[in-house]
């Protein structure tokens, strides 16, 4: 079975400053994806971003990038010149590529944003 | 605006009372998803169909009795609910749970309290 750990419960960050977040996650499996979920105190759960298992490349959204380490079974988020609108719980996600490809994720990071 | 819409948005109900979630997608996905959101919890799955299909049930207890009259229509029939039901409930949808590549959509939860 897959699990997946985020071991900040908290974090903050002074606006305008960059962050990480940090997920690590346990599977036998070669090819998977891993997704970073933000979820507001409006409470609907948005992608962030996704990486795929068989790229090298790092995935990149505007300000959000991962620092995807294959090997270390880690997968950690990094956010640059943080806004008060990230202000959220983040999860790390991880779904397998093949049949019975459902999402396990982790507890969750709350980030906030201090202006 | 959110592709998947659940309602109501806040729920109290007492132990004895019987009530339902819905969730409704207007994506075309085929894959639906029940979750539970508790506090310093990963997200649990509860219930998985695809194709209108049940394909998994994550050892929930009978109180909670899912429904998926169509692919577009997910319900969780609430019946004799105990205090530790308490929690945020999420549905999701995806394209096909068959699918590797594609990311689940959230709606905003339910906000299930139990007096």
């Amino acid at each position: 079975a897959q699990t997946v750990t985020q071991s900040q419960p908290e974090m903050s960050v002074q606006e305008a400053e960059t962050v990480t977040l940090s997920c690590t996650y346990d599977t036998s499996e070669s090819n998977y994806y891993l997704f970073w979920y933000k979820q507001p105190p409006s409470r609907q759960m948005i992608l962030v971003i996704r990486q795929e298992a068989y790229k090298q490349q790092n995935a990149t959204e505007n300000r959000f990038s991962v620092n995807f380490q294959k090997a270390a079974k880690s997968f950690s988020l990094k956010i640059s010149d943080s806004q008060l609108g990230d202000t959220a719980m983040y999860f790390c996600a991880f779904m397998r590529a093949y049949n019975n490809n459902d999402m396990r994720f982790g507890a969750g990071t709350r980030l906030t944003v201090k202006p | 605006e959110t592709g998947v819409t659940q309602t109501p948005r806040h729920l109290v109900m007492g132990m004895t009372n019987k009530k339902s979630l819905k969730c409704e997608q207007h994506l075309g996905h085929n894959a639906m998803y029940w979750y539970k959101q508790s506090a310093k919890k990963p997200l649990e799955l509860m219930f998985v169909y695809n194709f209108k299909e049940q394909t998994e049930n994550n050892s929930v207890p009978s109180r909670f009795s899912p429904e998926c009259p169509n692919s577009s229509h997910l319900f969780l029939h609430l019946h004799t609910l105990q205090p530790e039901d308490s929690a945020l409930y999420l549905c999701a949808s995806s394209q096909d749970r068959g699918w590797s590549n594609q990311p689940q959509h959230f709606g905003d939860g339910t906000r299930l309290s139990i007096l």
